[in-house]
Formats: C-alpha cells, sequence, structure tokens
C-alpha cells in the first residue's frame, strides 16, 4: 500500500524566515506530485505539479523539489508570510496498469506564520 | 475561466437517508474525482470519472456511487447515510493528456456533509 508522511505535522514560525516542508513516499514509481494548501473549512489550492521526469518547479516564493529514487520532496517557501499560513498537502501520483490512480495525501503540515 | 463548482455547499441528513452531491468542473475539463476528508482519516480517493466512465475506485462500500454526465458535470450519491459519513466531499477537476494521464487537478470548496 502506497503511504505518504509529511514532516513536520505542525510548524510556527515568525514572518519573514525561510522554510522547508518535507514529504515522503513509500513507491518511487510515481508520475507526478502535486503540493497543496488548505485554509480552514476550504477546499485545496494547487501550489506546484511536478512531473516524474522533472527535479524541481518554482512558483513566486514557493520551490519545490523531487527527488523519485529516494521517494521525497520538499516545499521551500521563502520569507514566509502571515498569509501562507495554512495546511500544505502532499499528494504524489501513482500509475498501475490499470490507468493513472487518484491522489494519495499526506496528512499534511499545519503552518503558522507569526507576525 | 470560472473553478470547480460545488453544491449545496453545506447538508444535514438523519442516518439512512441518501444524499446527492453535485460538481461542475472547470471548462473543457473531461476527468472528474471526488474525494472525502475527515479529522481521522484525511483525505482519501473515492472515484475518478472519465468520458461518463468511472475509471478508477478508491476502498469505499457500494453505498457511494458516482456518475458523469455527457457535459462532465459528476453526480455523487451516498445510500444509506451513516453517522460515520460526516465529512468535507470534495471534487477535483482535470484535463487529462491521453486517455490514461493526468494532468493537473484543481479542486473545488467541498460539500460539508453532517449526518445526525
Amino acid at each position: 500500500k502506497q503511504e505518504v508522511t509529511q514532516i513536520p505535522a505542525a510548524l510556527s514560525v515568525p514572518e519573514g524566515e525561510n522554510l522547508v516542508l518535507n514529504c515522503s513516499f513509500t513507491d518511487s514509481a510515481i508520475y507526478n506530485l502535486q503540493w497543496f494548501r488548505q485554509d480552514p473549512g476550504k477546499g485545496l489550492t494547487s501550489l506546484l505539479l511536478i512531473q516524474s521526469s522533472q527535479r524541481e518547479q518554482t512558483s513566486g516564493r514557493l520551490n519545490a523539489s523531487l527527488d523519485k529514487s529516494s521517494g521525497r520532496s520538499t516545499l521551500y517557501i521563502a520569507a514566509s508570510q502571515p498569509g501562507d499560513s495554512a495546511t500544505y498537502l502532499c499528494a504524489p501520483q501513482w500509475y498501475s496498469g490499470g490507468g493513472a490512480d487518484g491522489l494519495t495525501f499526506g496528512k499534511g503540515t499545519h503552518l503558522i506564520i507569526q507576525p | 475561466k470560472a473553478g470547480v463548482t460545488q453544491t449545496p455547499r453545506y447538508l444535514i441528513k438523519t442516518r439512512g437517508q441518501q444524499v446527492t452531491l453535485s460538481c461542475s468542473p472547470i471548462s473543457g475539463h473531461r476527468s472528474v474525482s471526488w474525494y472525502q476528508q475527515t479529522p481521522g482519516q484525511g483525505l482519501q480517493f473515492l472515484f475518478e470519472y472519465f468520458s461518463e466512465t468511472q475509471r478508477n475506485k478508491g476502498n469505499f462500500p457500494g453505498r457511494f456511487s458516482g456518475r458523469q454526465f455527457s457535459n462532465s458535470r459528476s453526480e455523487m450519491n451516498v445510500s444509506t447515510l451513516e453517522l460515520g459519513d460526516s465529512a468535507l466531499y470534495l471534487c477535483a477537476s482535470s484535463a487529462r493528456i491521453t486517455g490514461e494521464l493526468y494532468n493537473e487537478q484543481f479542486f473545488g470548496p467541498g460539500t460539508r456533509l453532517t449526518v445526525l
């Protein structure tokens, strides 16, 4: 069974710090990996999508890297702001013989940026 | 471009009833997936529809079913509701590159279902 682990489960830092969120997955044969943020009671907002052939993707202050061989991805947030406070979810997608599987989610990292 | 929309946003039902949730994908997207989110189990994949056909299914009982219409809109039905079905139900749409492979998935705001 494919599993996704996110570390840390929670993180509280002062505004302006650079931080790294970690995601590991048990089966390295992924098709792609998405990072999302979720605000309380809301749906998911897609942040970055990394295809299996890519090593990293960047969007603004966000950079996500992917190391398939070790089953790891990291999300780097530069110059954090209070508006970045949310739960961050990592979701690899695997491809099985019958087609693409649904996204498998980690439990998330609950991030609080202190003003 | 309008995002993924879900109706209703909130729903209260009693045990034993059935419920139907609706999802309209982003225009041009033909793949719709459904997910259940609970505090205990987190986000779990229910099923995915593409071109009106169920392409993939998660590990949920047969009480959970769905369908997709020719305009790609999708409905999810839960029969004989149980207390444990209380959750946030999220719908995601995607533009498949080919018949088998996914592109980026975009989520709707969800339907909050409470079973009393």
